[in-house]
């Protein structure tokens, strides 16, 4: 079953508001990433929270992370038009190794 | 550039041919993935080789067969495919295969099934 779920599937925004993606996942992990995908590109890692940590910051991005509740949240800050991706969660379950994918968020933003 | 290619970037093929899609790290990694994105679904892991080793295979059809000849380089060798394998594949690396590496992606190669 998929672990890790991302949402709102899509979001359009203005350039210069703030973008906020969720992300849900099922079962106890290690660590949860977020990467972006640019359309038809490969996918860049963006920051890693372990799962004993509560909130990490780079540049304008702020990724918070609460176990009790199993989600995760990716804020960009600011948004400009290079912001407009797919952007993933990626859940590494406890014990093992393989990363997790979930079906990601579309971001669109508008000049 | 992430330090990982990938090749071909396009590919059509029949599903009565033969191909095989290459990857390469620049980075001095020890693992290695093929991932497989198709539309509106979530990415799948197809394998993984650490220290060119297969580690994990994720119950893919024989007709997909990787090939890891040393820790730069990985393939994916395709014979008789079927339409819905058409996708976007992806491959990344990893220093190691452990739960905190980060996995850096190539581009992908865009496959077409006939």
């Amino acid at each position: 079953s998929q672990q890790g779920e991302e949402d709102p599937q899509a979001l359009s925004i203005q350039e210069g508001e703030n973008a906020t993606m969720n992300c849900s996942y099922k079962t106890s992990i290690n660590n949860l990433q977020w990467y972006r995908q640019n359309s038809g590109r490969g996918l860049v890692h963006l920051i890693l929270i372990r799962s004993n940590e509560r909130e990490k910051h780079s540049g304008r991005l702020r990724v918070t992370l609460d176990t009790s509740k199993k989600s995760s949240s990716l804020l960009i800050t600011a948004s400009r038009a290079a912001d407009t991706a797919s952007y993933f969660c990626a859940t590494s379950l406890s014990g093992y190794s393989t990363l997790t994918f979930g079906k990601g968020t579309m971001l669109l933003v508008s000049p | 550039e992430t330090g990982v290619t990938q090749t071909p970037r396009h590919l059509v093929m029949g599903m009565t041919n033969k191909k095989s899609l290459k990857c390469e790290q620049h980075l001095g990694h020890n693992a290695m993935y093929w991932y497989k994105q198709s539309a509106k679904k979530p990415l799948e892991l197809m394998f993984v080789y650490s220290l060119e080793e297969r580690v994990e295979n994720n119950s893919v059809p024989s007709r997909f067969s990787p090939e890891c000849p040393n820790s730069s380089h990985l393939f994916l060798h395709l014979h008789t495919l079927q339409p819905e394998d058409s996708a976007l594949y992806l491959c990344a690396s990893s220093q190691g295969g452990g739960a905190t590496d980060t996995q850096y992606f190539g581009p992908g190669t865009r496959l077409t099934v006939l």
